[in-house]
């Protein structure tokens, strides 16, 4: 289940489940958008990103899901596994170059085997 | 994917020192780096951009004196904590763009832990 309070909100799954991560982002200009998995004590690590122009877009077990109507990304993890453990991020920015970005709150994700 | 290193991974050091972050681009060249730091259990928060050739842009309430960039080359940005003290200690985190075939996509370090005593 997930739970939300003074600590990250966090996501408790079973692996094998499929997980959903979800982010409300801030900026209605926004058009590029971008999901990053960080691990403890590292740095974020890119994983999918999605431009304004699509609303869907999948890669290997995951998928970004993007609604500009109500400012909302979701990134679906498919038979995750114990290795998807990480903090989520999801971070907007102007276009897709050198913009800087501004990142969500995050959301950790606990995969038990 | 691009490498971007920090250095030092983690450093302790006295109240009232100052400290120096390098954040280098191992493959390639970035004439823009970012630099952000992270609380525990909290989200990045950019600092500053880091230009080279010319000065560092300061996101609002980030102090310049405080923490002084410096982007030498088109590998290495450095970040110099001044007269760190306690509130100083966070997570630094740098990142560097580069272009792929997906386009820009930012490359990030794995972070520097700075614990003020």
């Amino acid at each position: 289940g997930e739970s939300v309070g003074l600590h990250l909100p966090t996501l408790s799954v079973q692996e094998g489940d499929n997980s959903i991560i979800n982010c409300a982002y801030s900026n209605s200009a926004s058009d590029y958008f971008i999901w990053y998995k960080q691990e403890s004590g590292k740095g974020p690590q890119f994983i999918i990103d999605i431009r304004s122009n699509m609303d869907k877009r999948q890669g290997q077990r995951v998928t970004v899901l993007l609604n500009k109507t109500v400012k909302h990304l979701s990134l679906q993890i498919a038979a995750t596994q114990p290795g998807d453990s990480a903090v989520y991020f999801c971070a907007e920015t102007l276009d897709s170059g050198y913009s800087t970005l501004t990142f969500g709150k995050g959301t950790m994700l606990l995969v038990s085997p | 994917g691009a490498v971007v290193s920090q250095h030092p991974s983690r450093v302790i050091c006295k109240s009232g020192t100052s400290v120096k972050i390098e954040c280098r681009s191992l493959d390639f060249q970035a004439t823009t780096m970012f630099w952000y730091r992270q609380f525990p259990k909290k989200s990045l928060m950019l600092m500053a951009t880091s230009n080279e050739g010319s000065k560092a842009t300061y996101e609002q309430g980030v102090e310049k004196d405080k923490f002084l960039i410096n982007h030498a080359s088109l590998t290495l940005s450095t970040l110099t904590v001044t007269s760190a003290h306690p509130e100083d200690s966070s997570f630094y985190i740098c990142s560097a763009p580069m272009m792929t075939s997906g386009g820009n996509e930012q490359f990030f370090g794995p972070g520097t832990r700075l614990t003020v005593l």
